[in-house]
């Protein structure tokens, strides 16, 4: 079956670490990206990569980086630098920008 | 900037009754997607608008979309309980892959 896969589904994590967050496509899609969710909210963009070797900053990237070394793939490093990093973290990708972004199942995180 | 504004936040509604989730953007985009998200879980596709006046219908939602006004609706016909969900909606910039979405709308639909 086709579709995004974000592992782990939760992760505790001690402040003061680093923490990597995985995503992995098998729909031959070009762009993938990171969106964090807070309780209650919406979806704010941390990281988008429309090609193999290429990403842009979302509009809240400070703390994170991220990685585009394979199509399929697309982690996500949530550094000791982030301050309230707990959140639930979504995964997804498109094929192009005339359709829909599919997402992934997410991971929650939790810092403590 | 491309942003994104929903309203309203929360709806409570009883059951068979009709309403309308509103989505406003502030700049030129021409491609609107409506999602929903169970608690817990993550987004599930409903619609992809890609032109003024598209309109869809999927069992009793029916999203529509005026890119003159920049404005989208997701309206609801006869609630029923299983609706009961939490609805975005995102837009893309012209020439870009960014989706930027709204805040959500927490429906409650009331037996």
């Amino acid at each position: 079956d086709g579709g995004i896969t974000q592992s782990p589904k939760y992760l505790f994590r001690k402040e003061g670490q680093n923490v990597t967050l995985s995503c992995e496509q098998n729909l031959n899609h070009d762009a993938m990206y990171w969106y964090r969710q807070d309780p209650g909210q919406g979806l704010r963009l941390i990281y988008y990569s429309q090609i193999v070797n290429d990403f842009q900053k979302g509009d809240i990237a400070e703390g994170y980086s991220v990685s585009r070394e394979k199509k399929e793939s697309f982690p996500l490093t949530v550094t000791s630098a982030k301050k309230n990093p707990t959140a639930f973290y979504l995964c997804a990708s498109s094929a192009n920008r005339a359709t829909e972004a599919f997402f992934g199942q997410g991971t929650r995180l939790t810092v403590v | 900037e491309l942003k994104v504004e929903q309203n309203p936040l929360f709806l409570s509604m009883q059951e068979g009754k009709n309403y309308t989730i509103y989505c406003n953007y502030s700049t030129t985009s021409d491609r609107l997607y409506w999602y929903r998200q169970d608690p817990g879980k993550s987004l599930e596709s409903l619609f992809v608008l890609l032109s003024n006046g598209a309109v869809k219908q999927e069992g009793r939602l029916m999203a529509s979309l005026d890119t003159k006004a920049r404005l989208s609706t997701l309206h609801i016909t006869a609630a029923v309980h299983d609706l009961s969900a939490t609805y975005f909606c995102a837009a893309t910039t012209s020439g870009t892959y960014k989706y930027i979405f709204g805040t959500g709308t927490r429906l409650k639909v009331l037996a």
